[in-house]
């Protein structure tokens, strides 16, 4: 069965403190990786599609990486603005285009 | 137009009543999907719409829920005597090669 699965749940970071948060999945024919960022009341907000193992991509302080089991969003001197929930969502090799979402990670950073 | 919509972004009913949900998806955008997300839980997908294919219902939770596309566009979302736990946000979101979200409604069934 299809599964995509993030760590941690939440994330509490000092200003300026990088970390990483890592986003697994199972997913027969992977087609494409998504991260999204979801701030409290509003839909998702797309980030970054990733295709293949090794593809990388940066955004602002952000950087999303993929390996054939994994992905990873680094965050590299997060602010406060930064706070949100990021979700990781994989679309499998089915006929249908489906997307399956992670119960996401929530993040704070502290002033 | 430039990007999802949906109506009405907030909705209260009482247990027992119908509602509809509505979404306007990008211009253009030829897949369309329903998500459901619950307080501090992730997003649960409802049912996806391809062009003029017939749509993958795989995800409504029970009979009661329903979704049309008219024209390829415009989608409507229904669900029929509504319950308690039927509150959520339903989100739609459409999409050419990514799929962009719309800012949901907020559905409260008392």
């Amino acid at each position: 069965e299809d599964q995509v699965t993030q760590s941690p749940e939440a994330l509490r970071l000092q200003e300026g403190e990088s970390s990483s948060l890592n986003c697994s999945y199972t997913v027969s024919g992977l087609r494409g990786l998504f991260w999204y960022r979801q701030d409290p009341g509003k839909g998702p907000e797309f980030l970054f599609t990733l295709y293949s193992a090794g593809e990388e991509k940066e955004k602002e302080r952000l950087k999303a990486t993929l390996t054939k089991k994994e992905s990873f969003l680094h965050i590299t001197a997060p602010k406060p603005e930064d706070s949100a929930t990021y979700l990781c969502a994989v679309q499998a090799g089915t006929s249908y285009d489906k997307v399956i979402f992670g119960p996401g990670t929530s993040l704070s950073v502290i002033p | 137009g430039a990007g999802v919509s949906q109506s009405p972004s907030n909705k209260v009913t009482e247990k027992g009543k119908d509602v509809e949900l509505r979404c306007d998806p990008i211009s253009g955008h030829t897949a369309l999907y329903w998500y459901r997300q619950s307080l501090g839980q992730g997003l649960e997908f409802l049912i996806y719409f391809q062009g003029n294919s017939a749509p993958d219902k795989s995800g409504l939770p029970s009979d009661r829920f329903s979704a049309e596309r008219t024209g390829g566009s415009v989608s409507t979302l229904t669900i029929q005597r509504t319950q308690q736990e039927d509150s959520a946000v339903y989100l739609c979101a459409s999409s050419g090669e990514t799929q962009y979200f719309g800012p949901g409604t907020r559905l409260l069934v008392l």
